[in-house]
């Protein structure tokens, strides 16, 4: 189970901080990830952390996003930065499933965030 | 930037229909595809992966099948629980979401 939080309402040029605590399961053997709704551009991948600490960003989003871990609570966190409305959307994490590729299987509850 | 196109974007069923998504790439793929569905207010729910691997505890009334560039997801028997939209995703090195099919009664 995945539970999130962090601030949901922000102002143009501040950073979006959230956080996603991971309950059971094996924290260790999977990496995180960030994905993000909105209504304009659907789903979109923030990025991913493994439990080393090795990221992988969406290029879209590279120079603004941050993604960090913290081995010992069982929890990771997304750092977006120099916000616009444009990344007002629904904010997810998700444990990532080697499936062949990179799948979701298990998702938070969901964050809305607004950028007004 | 390889782009994912979904069909159609939305339709209307009925209980008991057997309903198709189809989904294309714009480049080669291999069978990288994964199927997930969302109902509003809630996060999406990984249904096929490998583009024809049922995930555990999914009914087997989906099914997901490739032809070339082409992937499909069928629901034989739409069941109420089925209403919602469904993705597709590109799950190698992308990571891109479909735009998403709507399906309601």
């Amino acid at each position: 189970q995945l539970q999130q939080w962090g601030a949901g309402l922000l102002k143009p040029s501040e950073t979006l901080s959230l956080t996603c605590a991971v309950f059971g399961g094996s924290f260790s053997d999977h990496s995180w990830s960030w994905i993000r709704q909105s209504p304009g551009k659907g789903l979109e991948w923030i990025g991913e952390i493994t439990f080393a600490g090795k990221t992988k960003y969406n290029p879209s989003l590279n120079d603004r996003v941050t993604l960090s871990i913290d081995t010992s609570k069982g929890q990771f966190s997304l750092s977006l930065a120099s916000l616009t409305a444009a990344d007002t959307a629904v904010y997810y994490c998700a444990s990532v499933w080697d499936c062949g590729g990179d799948c979701y299987e298990h998702w938070g509850q969901g964050t809305p965030v607004s950028v007004s | 930037d390889i782009q994912m196109t979904q069909s159609p974007s939305s339709l209307s069923a009925s209980i008991g229909d057997k309903v198709t998504i189809t989904c294309r790439a714009s480049r080669d793929i291999s069978s990288y595809l994964s199927w997930y569905h969302q109902r509003p207010g809630t996060a999406p729910r990984l249904l096929i992966y490998a583009a024809s691997s049922l995930q555990s505890g999914v009914p087997s009334r989906f099914s997901g099948d490739k032809s070339g560039a082409q992937f499909t997801l069928i629901i034989r028997g739409l069941q109420a629980d089925d209403f919602g939209t469904y993705f597709c995703q590109h799950s190698d090195n992308d990571r891109v979401f479909g735009p998403g099919t709507r399906v309601d009664i």
